[in-house]
């Protein structure tokens, strides 16, 4: 089984719907991330959490929100989709320190039309 | 000037070719440096973290030039399975935690 499991994989939306994506973990990494990727721009963070407290925005937090339920739950929420929403997102993981691998979740490809 | 730029390729070499790829960088306080590689629509994944001292792994080589704020990622005898789009990805931890990933570098290696 993925460590690092991301539902839906795919969403079609519309305009002004809210939307959540949610990523659970078996890794037991207290440090969990959400990304998204478009073509030509990388991966860009968009909240990150340390531990079950600990919520922070990163680079583009703007119409997004998140939670994190649990040390292995971090759900991310668009809560008026536009179709600039539209990419691919994933959620990470991983322990602490400096020279911490992120390990990914397979991403889920949304759509908002 | 994006914070960390990569050449987007692509690079298209024959099996057993070596090949290089750079990363560039524009905070000199960055901390921590990796590879990953990338499959067409699959999710990242570690190649290697990168150390100031250098580092190997099997056919991989990756070099850190903080002087130059650059890392380099070295592909020897290439195969078939090494086409994938390369990530460089920085960190740094000044007034808040912060990943960067470069946009990444595709290479397609042939037969």
């Amino acid at each position: 089984d993925a460590d690092v499991t991301q539902t839906p994989r795919n969403r079609i939306t519309k305009t002004g719907k809210r939307i959540m994506l949610e990523c659970s973990q078996t890794k037991g990494h207290d440090r969990m991330y959400w990304y998204r990727q478009d073509p030509g721009l990388g991966l860009r963070l968009i909240y990150y959490s340390f531990d079950v407290k600990d919520i922070n925005k990163g680079e583009i937090s703007d119409g997004y929100s998140v939670s994190r339920q649990a040390q292995a739950k971090f759900s991310l929420s668009l809560e008026s989709a536009i179709p600039n929403q539209t990419a691919l997102y994933f959620c990470a993981t991983s322990a602490g320190g400096a020279y911490n691998e992120q390990f990914f979740g397979p991403g889920t490809r949304l759509t908002v039309l | 000037r994006k914070e960390v730029e990569q050449d987007p390729g692509p690079f298209n070499v024959p099996e057993g070719a070596t090949v290089a790829f750079n990363c560039t960088y524009s905070n000199s306080a960055s901390q921590s440096f990796f590879w990953y590689r990338q499959d067409c629509r699959k999710e990242p994944k570690l190649l290697m973290s990168v150390y100031s001292s250098g580092n190997e792994d099997g056919r991989f080589t990756a070099q850190l030039n903080r002087a130059s704020q650059y890392i380099s990622l070295l592909i020897r005898d290439s195969k078939l399975s090494d086409s994938a789009t390369y990530l460089c990805v920085v960190t740094l931890n000044t007034g808040g935690f912060k990943t960067i990933f470069g946009a990444g570098t595709r290479l397609f290696v042939k037969a």
